[in-house]
């Protein structure tokens, strides 16, 4: 089957670099999102990755490994405002988007 | 209004309650989604819309039917629902008709309690 797995809850000081891994298994794939959700609001889109390397964009960058099954999500200079959670999405062959079940990622002073 | 937008915001309603979900974009998409979110579980897609057909209906029970009379409204209608049903339903648009490897804008959400 298909399968999207990202940690569940992930703590962090503010200032400081966090990674945010995803995994994936699934049938094809036709690039990667990372979206973040705060709490009581809409997803709001981050990064869309097809190929391989990093790609950055301000203080958050992603990567992605296609033939490790892998990506990450790299938040630079934490603020207070960066809890929330982030999920992870892969497009299969398919053009179906695989969803992970999110990281909730908290930020103390 | 800008970008997406649900009402309500918040839905109670009993086992034996009809209600509707209405969404709206305001991005000249023309592609619009129904997903389900429960916690810490994945985002499950419900239906998928293209150019106001239904293209996507991932084996979603029959009490939840869903509407698309243009493509800038999308309405998914309740009935007899159970309380499992419980949770945020989210709309969702993109650009290209289908393609989910296009960025998609999402709605706030209407948070669902089926007593």
């Amino acid at each position: 089957g298909q399968n999207i797995d990202q940690p569940t809850e992930m703590t962090a000081t503010e200032g400081a670099i966090v990674q945010i891994n995803c995994t994936y298994q699934t049938s094809g794939f036709n690039g990667l999102f990372w979206y973040q959700q705060h709490a009581g609001e809409a997803p709001t889109f981050l990064s869309y990755n097809v190929l391989d390397g990093l790609e950055e964009k301000g203080r958050f960058s992603s990567f992605l490994s296609r033939s490790k099954g892998y990506s990450y999500l790299l938040l630079k200079e934490l603020q207070m405002k960066d809890s929330a959670s982030y999920l992870c999405a892969v497009v299969d062959s398919n053009y179906q988007l695989i969803w992970g079940a999110g990281t909730k990622l908290i930020i103390k002073p | 209004e800008t970008g997406v937008t649900q009402t309500p915001r918040h839905l109670v309603m009993g086992m034996t309650n009809k209600k509707s979900l209405k969404c709206e974009q305001h991005l000249g998409h023309n592609a619009m989604y129904w997903y389900k979110q429960s916690a810490k579980k994945p985002l499950e897609l419900m239906f998928v819309y293209s150019l106001e057909e239904r293209v996507e209906n991932n084996s979603v029970p029959s009490r939840f039917s869903p509407e698309c009379p243009n493509s800038s409204h999308l309405f998914l209608h309740l009935h007899t629902l159970q309380p499992e049903d419980s949770a945020l339903y989210l709309c969702a648009s993109s650009q290209v008709p289908g393609d989910p490897s296009y960025e998609q804008y999402f709605g706030p959400g209407t948070r669902l309690t089926v007593t």
